[in-house]
């Protein structure tokens, strides 16, 4: 049974980088590409970005100058690093998986998240 | 990307049907058939429900079912029960390898 678990500071001061693990138990990295997803108290998701297993990246544009994400297969563990950060990034940090499928020998992205991390609290304040 | 609209709640008695809307734009739910349907219960990480607009995972009831038409995709749970009280959220993939996802419906079983 695939696992993901977040990891990281509970606790960031403002204007300085928030930073998240995500360690993957259970299953392989490859092909498959990894999210991060956060959620502000009381309120919705919001989809942060992706890196796949090879080291692609995309972000969420609305951050996209601020994140950093990186991947460490041999360690199964990808991260997020947010810079300059306000009380705005307080959230709970998730990360999870978006699977793949083969057809005609050929690897298609699922575009949706089957396994989540239980998420990461992270509070900006000083 | 602007948030996919929902219905901030929706409810319904025990064995009845609910569907919850999830309205976007011809950028997102309209151009792709990639949506999906995550359920969150308090304090505890989303779980996919539907995905590619109509499909279920393994172990999903047949009791959730997803469909959708034009801009606007929906999410119905027949047979209504008590666990199935909690938040659902949509997801569309919007192009250029990006989701956006929607403001999410509070489900209340009467």
């Amino acid at each position: 049974q695939v696992q993901l678990q977040e990891s990281g500071p509970g606790l960031v001061k403002p204007s300085e980088t928030l930073s998240l693990t995500c360690t993957v138990s259970g299953g392989s990295m490859n092909n498959y590409y990894w999210n991060w997803i956060r959620q502000p108290p009381g309120k919705g998701l919001e989809w942060i970005g992706y890196i796949s297993y090879s080291g692609t990246t995309n972000y969420n544009a609305s951050l996209k100058s601020r994140v950093t994400m990186s991947i460490d297969t041999s360690k199964y563990q990808f991260s997020l690093k947010l810079t300059s950060v306000t009380a705005a990034d307080t959230a709970v940090y998730f990360c999870a998986r978006e699977n793949y499928f083969l057809s005609s020998g050929y690897y298609y992205r699922g575009r949706n998240f089957d396994y989540w991390g239980q998420g990461s609290l992270v509070t900006v304040s000083s | 990307q602007s948030a996919l609209t929902q219905p901030r709640s929706v409810s319904g008695s025990p064995g009845q049907s609910v569907t919850i809307s999830c309205t976007g734009t011809s950028s997102d739910v309209g151009d792709y058939n990639y949506v999906s349907w995550y359920q969150q219960h308090p304090d505890k990480a989303p779980k996919l429900m539907i995905y590619d607009v109509s499909k279920r995972p393994s172990g999903v009831p047949d009791r959730f079912s997803g469909s959708k038409s034009g801009n606007t995709a929906s999410l119905t749970i027949s047979g209504l029960q008590a666990e199935d009280e909690a938040d659902y959220y949509c997801c569309s993939y919007a192009g250029s390898n990006t989701y956006v996802f929607g403001i999410g419906t509070k489900v209340t079983v009467l």
